[in-house]
């Protein structure tokens, strides 16, 4: 059971550069999301889906765009790296939680990314 | 705008003592509160899920639980092991959409 799968796990980036983080999940949930992680900031919410075709920008969206094309996975791109986006992104998934789940959140291992 | 307190931001203790994790939030219209652990250099894995409707949740050694009105909720570990050595965060959701806010999270050390 793969569960949430993310890569690469590390990546090193000159700024300006663009790359895409690659997250799938194999739980058939229909929310997934992306985190950013930095040292004193916690945990903050990037983007969001709810369901294929469907996404939405949660607390720190800017610099990153993400599609959802199907059930399984949520790319998360970086348009022109900054410094200022060096962290570690945590991709998480949920069944809905309209469909009568409680919403317990999977999270993958983690990308870490440092834009120089 | 929902902000989410742990406190202590670490804690050290010997193995086999009882202790609790306090995580406060500013906005108690809240449809969940989640706990999770996450270990040096990984993911967090989802430890209990308190719903709003709900004052405790218990799994093995852990017990969650919540005040809606005062805004607080604790996660109790009972007889620590050193195994238990993480970093314990608590989230909440205000919009039914897993869409969470964290706090920063408490870094535990049981000492053997």
């Amino acid at each position: 059971n793969a569960g949430v799968t993310q890569t690469p796990k590390f990546q090193v980036l000159k700024t300006g550069q663009s790359m895409t983080l690659q997250c799938a999940q194999d739980m058939n949930h229909e929310y997934m999301s992306w985190y950013r992680q930095d040292p004193g900031m916690g945990l903050r919410l990037i983007h969001y889906s709810v369901g294929a075709g469907i996404t939405d920008q949660g607390e720190v969206p800017n610099g990153y765009n993400v599609s959802r094309s199907t059930t399984e996975d949520f790319p998360l791109r970086l348009l022109s790296a900054a410094p200022s986006q060096t962290s570690v992104y945590f991709c998480a998934s949920s069944y809905s939680i309209y469909r009568g789940y409680a919403g317990e959140l999977f999270f993958g291992e983690g990308s870490r990314l440092t834009v120089l | 705008k929902q902000e989410v307190t742990q406190i202590p931001a670490a804690l050290s203790v010997p193995e086999g003592e009882n202790l609790v994790l306090n995580c406060s939030f500013t906005d108690s219209a809240i449809y969940n509160l989640q706990w999770f652990r996450q270990d040096p250099g990984k993911g967090l894995t989802s430890l209990l899920l308190i719903q709003s409707s709900q004052r405790e949740q218990t799994s093995g050694r852990l017990n969650a639980s919540l005040d809606k009105s005062s805004g607080r909720s604790t996660l109790y570990i009972a007889a620590s092991q050193p195994g238990d050595s993480a970093t314990y965060l608590c989230a909440v959701d205000n919009n039914a959409g897993n869409m969470l806010t964290f706090g920063g999270g408490t870094r535990l050390m049981v000492k053997p």
